[in-house]
C-alpha cells in the first residue's frame, strides 16, 4: 500500500531556531499534501496544503512566514518551522492522496522547543 | 466552531464485546467520512470510509453507519479485541476535489482483555 514517510520523528530543538520536517510519498506521486498539527488530546489541525510547483495554501490562523511549506517534487514536501518557540511544540504529521477518497498519513513528528 | 464533534473522550470495553464509537457533524456539505485509527506518537491509519450517498458500509469486522438527516455516524466493531485499543478519529471532507479533511478529537478506545 501507500506509504507516506516523515522525517525526523523526533526533534528538540533552542527557542529561536529552525527546524525542517521532511515528508516523502515512498511509492506514488502526490501533487498535493497535507500538513496537520495536534496538540495533546485535540484533534487534527490542517495548518496548509502543499502544492507542487506551486505555494502552498494556508488555512486561517497559521502564519505563513513562520511555517514555511515547500514542494518541490512529486514525492517530497518539507515544513520548516522559523524561529521556534515552546509554544509551537506540538506534533506534526503529513498526508497525501494516494488514492480516491483517501488520505494516507506519515508517522508524525514531534517538536520540542526548549 | 467544532464541525466534527466526538463526543466521548474514551470507552472501555471488554473483548469480545462491539465497540461503538459515534461522531456527530455540522456542515451538511460533507459529502464523505472516513474513520481512522492512531497509536501514540504514529500517524493516523485509515480503517473505513463512507460515502453520504450510503447509510452502511461494511469491513470484517468494521461497520460504519451514517445518518444523515440526524448528521451523525457510527462505526461498530464486533468482536473488539485488545489490538483494537487506540485512539478513533472521525473525518469528513466536503464535496469536490478538495482533499481537505476536518477531524473529530477523537475518542481513546480500551478493550480489556
Amino acid at each position: 500500500g501507500a506509504v507516506v514517510s516523515q522525517h525526523p520523528s523526533w526533534v528538540i530543538c533552542k527557542s529561536g531556531t529552525s527546524v525542517k520536517i521532511e515528508c516523502r510519498s515512498l511509492d506514488f506521486q502526490a501533487t498535493t499534501m497535507f500538513w496537520y498539527r495536534q496538540f495533546p488530546k485535540q484533534s487534527l489541525m490542517l495548518m496548509a496544503t502543499s502544492n507542487e510547483g506551486s505555494k502552498a495554501t494556508y488555512e486561517q490562523g497559521v502564519e505563513k512566514d513562520k511555517f514555511l511549506i515547500n514542494h518541490a517534487s512529486l514525492t517530497l514536501s518539507t515544513l520548516t518551522v522559523t524561529s521556534a518557540h515552546p509554544e509551537d511544540s506540538s506534533f506534526y504529521i503529513c498526508s497525501a492522496k494516494a488514492g480516491a477518497n483517501v488520505l494516507t498519513f506519515g508517522a508524525g513528528s514531534r517538536l520540542t522547543v526548549l | 466552531d467544532q464541525q466534527v464533534k466526538q463526543n466521548s473522550p474514551s470507552l472501555s470495553v471488554q473483548e469480545g464485546r462491539i465497540s461503538i464509537l459515534n461522531c456527530d457533524y455540522t456542515n451538511s456539505m460533507f459529502d464523505y467520512f472516513l474513520w481512522y485509527k492512531k497509536y501514540p506518537a504514529e500517524g493516523p491509519t485509515f480503517l473505513i470510509s463512507i460515502s453520504s450517498i450510503k447509510d452502511k458500509n461494511e469491513d470484517g469486522r468494521f461497520t460504519v453507519f451514517l445518518n444523515k438527516s440526524a448528521k451523525h455516524l457510527s462505526l461498530h466493531i464486533v468482536p473488539s479485541q485488545p489490538g483494537d485499543s487506540a485512539v478513533y478519529f472521525c473525518a469528513a471532507r466536503s464535496g469536490g476535489s478538495n482533499y481537505k479533511l476536518t477531524f473529530g478529537k477523537g475518542t481513546l478506545l480500551t478493550v480489556n482483555p
